[in-house]
């Protein structure tokens, strides 16, 4: 069974850049669309973007000037940058495959 | 880009009521839909996937219908246990702005 695990930085100073990986465990990462999710504390779900197994993306337009999502095949990983964050960053970051699989989120808050 | 609107965004109903959540497309999106429910604290568990397939392990009373541009999430007999918060998705894509479900 396809496990999800989130790893990098809980905590991230204003301006700088979040970056987070994904490591996938029980298959392989080919062949499938790979997503960021996150949820800021107390609010709804919101989808960042994905990267496909080929390197190919698409982001959430509201998030798209600050971006980038990138997939390594040898490592069975892909992960998240997300430049010049502020406070409103703030939230648990989980990576996902459609449907239904999902890491366990790791918290990443935004503070000097 | 397609969005996801969800109504509505809280709902309060006892105990054996029939419940629908409703999930609308700004464009067809076939049966590209899923439906999650959270409970607080808690990563989103999967429902329904493709519109009306029930996940495996998750009670016969949750169901999923519609194609297109209009879906709706129906639990025929409310129980405690499905207090939470429920949220379609478009398939790699965005989700709606969630239904919180009170039990009253």
């Amino acid at each position: 069974q396809v496990q999800l695990q989130e790893s990098g930085p809980g905590l991230v100073k204003p301006s700088e850049t979040l970056s987070l990986t994904c490591t996938v465990s029980g298959g392989s990462i080919s062949n499938y669309y790979w997503s960021w999710i996150r949820q800021p504390p107390g609010k709804g779900l919101e989808w960042i973007g994905y990267v496909y197994s080929s390197g190919s993306t698409n982001y959430n337009p509201s998030l798209k000037s600050r971006v980038s999502i990138s997939v390594d095949t040898s490592k069975n990983q892909f992960s998240l940058k997300l430049s010049y964050v502020t406070a409103a960053d703030t939230a648990v970051y989980y990576c996902a495959r459609d449907p239904g699989v999902w890491g366990q989120g790791t918290l990443v808050t935004v503070s000097s | 880009d397609i969005q996801m609107t969800q109504s509505p965004s809280t709902l309060s109903a006892s105990v054996g009521d029939r419940v629908t959540i409703t999930c609308r497309a700004s464009q067809s999106i076939s049966v590209w839909l899923a439906w999650y429910q959270q409970k607080p604290g808690k990563v989103p568990k999967l429902l329904i996937y493709k519109a009306s397939s029930l996940e495996s392990g998750v009670p016969s009373r949750f169901s999923g219908s519609g194609s297109g541009t209009e879906f709706t999430l129906t639990i025929s007999s409310l129980q405690p246990d499905d207090s939470a918060t429920y949220y379609c998705q478009h398939y790699n894509s965005l989700f709606g702005q969630g239904t919180k479900l009170e039990i009253k």
